[in-house]
């Protein structure tokens, strides 16, 4: 998701439950996207990618969804587990090979 | 296999002094992004180096900072004469170069300006 101001996007779920994390990206170009996991401390973790000619890529127990029409992404995460708990950031790839970071959505799996 | 090593994981200058961050990236990747991330907020973009030369640095301030990624050793980020809105953490990230390959990050270096 993205944000504006200080506050991240907050998602609280139900261990075991299935997460669905949402972001939308800026550039209509963009012909790659990673979704990273960050907690707390430490640096952002690779999750899943897709490039733009997909519309679905499975991991496991993660699914990232790409809607080129109108710009958006989304993580789907299966049967949650408390170790889940993270900010999860969206990333497309800007015209030099860097990447896009967009705002980040905190998820937080309760018990 | 190692990962991104990033050092020192905290650093403290006093303003006006100078802040070297270090950046050695993972086996056989040759490319090197550095970004810098507020509290509560996405990481944004500095740099991107190959080895010896600067590719992108559309991301770094004009004044202060710089950055080098020499044949040998690690790559360096920079930050001279610092002030307290450079308090932040600034991760260095690397690729094996081609299009469409994943940044994979270091833990940061968290640099706290008194």
């Amino acid at each position: 998701g993205e944000s504006v101001g200080l506050h991240l996007p907050t998602l609280s779920v139900q261990e075991g439950d299935n997460s669905i994390i949402n972001c939308a990206y800026s550039n209509s170009a963009s012909d790659y996207f990673i979704w990273y996991k960050q907690e707390s401390g430490k640096g952002p973790q690779f999750i899943i990618d897709i490039r733009s000619n997909m519309d679905k890529r499975q991991g496991q127990r993660v699914t990232v969804l790409l809607n080129k029409t109108v710009k958006h992404l989304s993580l789907q995460i299966a049967a949650t587990q408390p170790g889940d708990s993270a900010v999860y950031f969206c990333a497309e790839r800007g015209n030099n090979n860097d990447m896009r970071f967009g705002a980040g959505t905190r998820l937080t799996v309760k018990p | 296999n190692a990962g991104v090593m990033q050092n020192p994981r905290h650093l403290v200058r006093r303003r006006g002094q100078e802040a070297r961050l270090r950046c050695s990236p993972m086996k056989g990747h040759s490319h090197v992004y550095w970004y810098r991330q507020l509290p509560e907020e996405g990481l944004k973009f500095m740099v991107y180096l190959q080895k010896e030369n600067i590719i992108d640095e559309s991301g770094m301030p004009k004044e202060r900072f710089s950055a080098e990624f020499p044949k040998e050793g690690p790559s360096i980020l920079r930050i001279q004469q610092v002030v307290r809105g450079d308090s932040a953490a600034y991760f260095c990230a690397s690729s094996p170069g081609s299009l469409n390959q994943p940044q994979h990050f270091g833990d940061g270096t968290r640099l706290s300006i008194l």
